[in-house]
């Protein structure tokens, strides 16, 4: 079992629509989790970064995390064909900076 | 505040030689850590540095080495370059004081080997 599934996608939604991607993971060590987004033949951007359970939002982004299931999850709102780009959840036990990635869901929002 | 940059942008290679990239990660920042990306494994962890000690080290075989430097810039090296080895590789910056920091990637060496 990978420590962290990400399904792959690729999604395809229409501009507006809110979007969830969701990521599962099996360390119950991780305790930083994050979300980047990585435009085609650029390197990855940090969106998101939480480290307890809940919501935190910016924009038009929430993450949220659920340590008890062991289960994260990224929405976006109103979104915007400028949101199509490759999602990675990421995420780190503590102590360390070295981070475990999902494979990374594609997504396209068509105008 | 400039970024993490990453030189050079792009490297073609022949097989069995070896390769050095650099990376200058955000000023402030201590921790600079190196990543592997492929359409088939995604993005893999190869090592952290942290004031010029290797503090971490990903499942890669010993031909992938790095440093860094005492200004915090790291460089690293592959040495007999395999076909396999042919992938993006990111670095990532952070402050690295405690772990699990905000970490921020440059804009990564596109590496073909030939």
């Amino acid at each position: 079992q990978k420590e962290v599934e990400q399904d792959p996608g690729p999604l395809s939604v229409p501009e507006g629509a809110i979007v969830s991607l969701n990521c599962t993971y099996s360390n119950s060590a991780f305790q930083y989790f994050m979300w980047y987004r990585q435009y085609s033949r650029k390197g990855p951007e940090l969106l998101m970064y939480t480290y307890s359970s809940g919501n935190k939002e910016d924009g038009r982004f929430t993450a949220q995390v659920d340590k008890s299931s062991k289960y994260i999850s990224l929405f976006i709102r109103d979104s915007q064909p400028s949101d199509s780009a490759t999602y990675l959840c990421a995420m780190s036990v503590g102590g360390s900076e070295k981070l475990v990635f999902g494979k990374g869901m594609k997504l396209t929002v068509n105008p | 505040k400039a970024g993490v940059t990453q030189t050079p942008r792009y490297l073609i290679k022949t097989r069995g030689q070896q390769v050095t990239l650099s990376c200058s990660p955000i000023s402030g920042h201590r921790s600079v850590s190196w990543y592997q990306q492929t359409p088939g494994q995604g993005l893999q962890f190869l090592f952290e540095y942290f004031s010029e000690t290797q503090r971490n080290k990903g499942n890669f075989p010993g031909r992938f080495s790095g440093r860094q430097f005492s200004n915090s810039r790291s460089e690293m090296n592959v040495s007999t370059l395999e076909l396999g080895d042919s992938a993006l590789y990111l670095c990532a910056s952070s402050l690295g004081n405690r772990g699990g920091d905000e970490q921020y990637f440059g804009p990564g060496t596109r590496l073909t080997v030939t």
